[in-house]
């Protein structure tokens, strides 16, 4: 069974650039016609999209985040990653890498402080 | 952007208590439509697929319904584990939208 795993640092400084990966394991990040994305979550708030990548490296983003927002895959190394570009407390979240379609599956989330 | 709306925000209910989630799109979204359950320190559980599919290994009490701009969730006999936060979310195009939540609390 296909498990996705978040990795990364907790602790952000502000106007830096927080780097996410999404580890997949238990099959190959290349089978199937699957999208992977990134989604996040504000303590006590609600799960915002954030965008996904296609095994092709073709993605799709959230116009919110549009600007400051890099998904990029590594199918050699079963893995797809996330840039988020001059963060701010904002960002601060818990940030989960997912398969939306198909057999759907989350990783268990990763939590991102940004704060000085 | 499709808007996801949730029904109620919270409800408070007994078990045993039949409960039922609405989800409304801003526009029609067909059946590209999954219902989630989360718990506090959780990632999202995938309860419901493509509207009404029930996913491998859920109980039968929870049940989906619905297309087009209108859906809901119901939980037939609500179960002390049933407690949680319930999303819906739409995957008919991008960018992938998440309705507000609707709390499930205990009466």
């Amino acid at each position: 069974q296909v498990q996705l795993q978040e990795s990364g640092p907790g602790l952000v400084e502000p106007s830096q650039t927080l780097s996410l990966t999404c580890t997949v394991s238990g099959g190959s990040i290349s089978s199937g016609s699957y999208y992977w994305s990134w989604i996040r979550q504000p303590a006590g708030k609600g799960l915002e999209w954030i965008g996904r990548v296609y095994i092709t490296g073709s993605t799709n983003y959230n116009p919110s985040l549009k600007s400051r927002v890099t998904i990029s895959i590594d199918t050699s190394k079963n893995q797809f990653s996330l840039k988020l570009s001059s963060v701010t407390a904002a960002d601060t979240a818990v940030y989960y890498c997912a398969r939306l379609s198909g057999a759907v599956r989350w990783g268990q989330g990763t939590l991102v402080t940004v704060s000085s | 952007d499709i808007q996801m709306t949730q029904s109620p925000s919270s409800l408070s209910a007994s078990v045993g208590d039949r409960v039922t989630i609405t989800c409304r799109a801003s526009q029609s979204i067909s059946s590209y439509l999954n219902w989630y359950q989360q718990k506090p320190g959780k990632a999202p559980n995938l309860l419901i697929y493509a509207a009404s599919g029930l996913q491998s290994g859920v109980p039968s009490r929870f049940s989906g319904s619905g297309s087009g701009t209108y859906f809901t969730l119901t939980i037939n006999s609500l179960q002390p584990e049933d407690f949680a936060t319930y999303y819906c979310q739409q995957n008919y195009n991008t960018p992938v939208t998440f309705g507000q939540g609707t709390k499930v609390e205990i009466k």
